[in-house]
């Protein structure tokens, strides 16, 4: 059974940097899978923010593409999200989550992990 | 590129039918058999219900059913249960981004 687990911390101050992991289990993160994070800011809609494919190949939302990093760490089977410059628009539920492709669906995804942008 | 298009809100009765519709441009929705669709309880993470259109995973009630036409595509849930209370929204691919719906609250009255 695929698992995801989001971590990172909680809170961080505007223009800082973002920074978050997914530990995954149940499968090598270089399977042939396409690795996410989408983002919920609260009360509102689910916004995709970017992929990466176990050979490195990466795609991003264009419209946080110039502020946004992922990469994998092989060795811990996770990956990770750097967002930088961060306003308190950033705000919101962060999940990981798994594709068979880059142009499928989402499954499974993590529990979210919350991040507040504030000083 | 802007989020799909979906209704705030739809309600219904135990035992009803209820649509939601997802509308996108013929840059997304109308372009890709590649809709999705997720059902989100408050404080969870999404749950796929349905994908590529009309496909439904394994351990998925045969309750929902998903269709496209044009620009819009549907889901449509049938025997409403008091458990079908949750968010949908809708997902489709975009030419090298992916997009969501803003979300539609259930309600079973």
């Amino acid at each position: 059974q695929v698992q995801l687990q989001e971590s990172g911390p909680g809170l961080v101050k505007p223009s800082g940097t973002l920074s978050l992991t997914c530990a995954v289990s149940g499968v090598s993160i270089t399977s042939s899978n396409w690795w996410s994070w989408v983002r919920q800011p609260p009360g509102k809609g689910l916004e995709w923010i970017a992929e990466i494919y176990h050979y490195g190949t990466t795609n991003y939302n264009p419209s946080l593409k110039s502020r946004v990093s992922i990469s994998l760490d092989k060795s811990k089977n996770q990956f990770s999200l750097r967002l930088g410059s961060v306003t308190a628009a950033d705000t919101a539920v962060y999940y990981c989550a798994r594709r068979t492709s880059s142009v499928g669906w989402f499954d499974p995804w993590g529990q979210g992990t919350l991040v507040t942008v504030s000083s | 590129q802007s989020a799909l298009t979906q209704p705030a809100s739809v309600s219904g009765s135990p035992g009803q039918s209820i649509t939601i519709s997802c509308t996108g441009t013929s840059s997304d929705v109308g372009n890709y058999n590649l809709v999705s669709w997720y059902q989100q309880y408050p404080g969870k993470a999404p749950k796929v219900m349905i994908y590529e259109v009309t496909k439904r995973p394994s351990g998925v009630s045969n309750r929902f059913s998903g269709s496209k036409s044009g620009n819009t595509a549907s889901l449509t849930i049938s025997g409403l249960q008091a458990e079908d209370e949750a968010n949908y929204f809708c997902c489709s691919y975009a030419a090298g981004n992916t997009l969501f719906g803003g979300g539609t609250k259930l309600t079973v009255l």
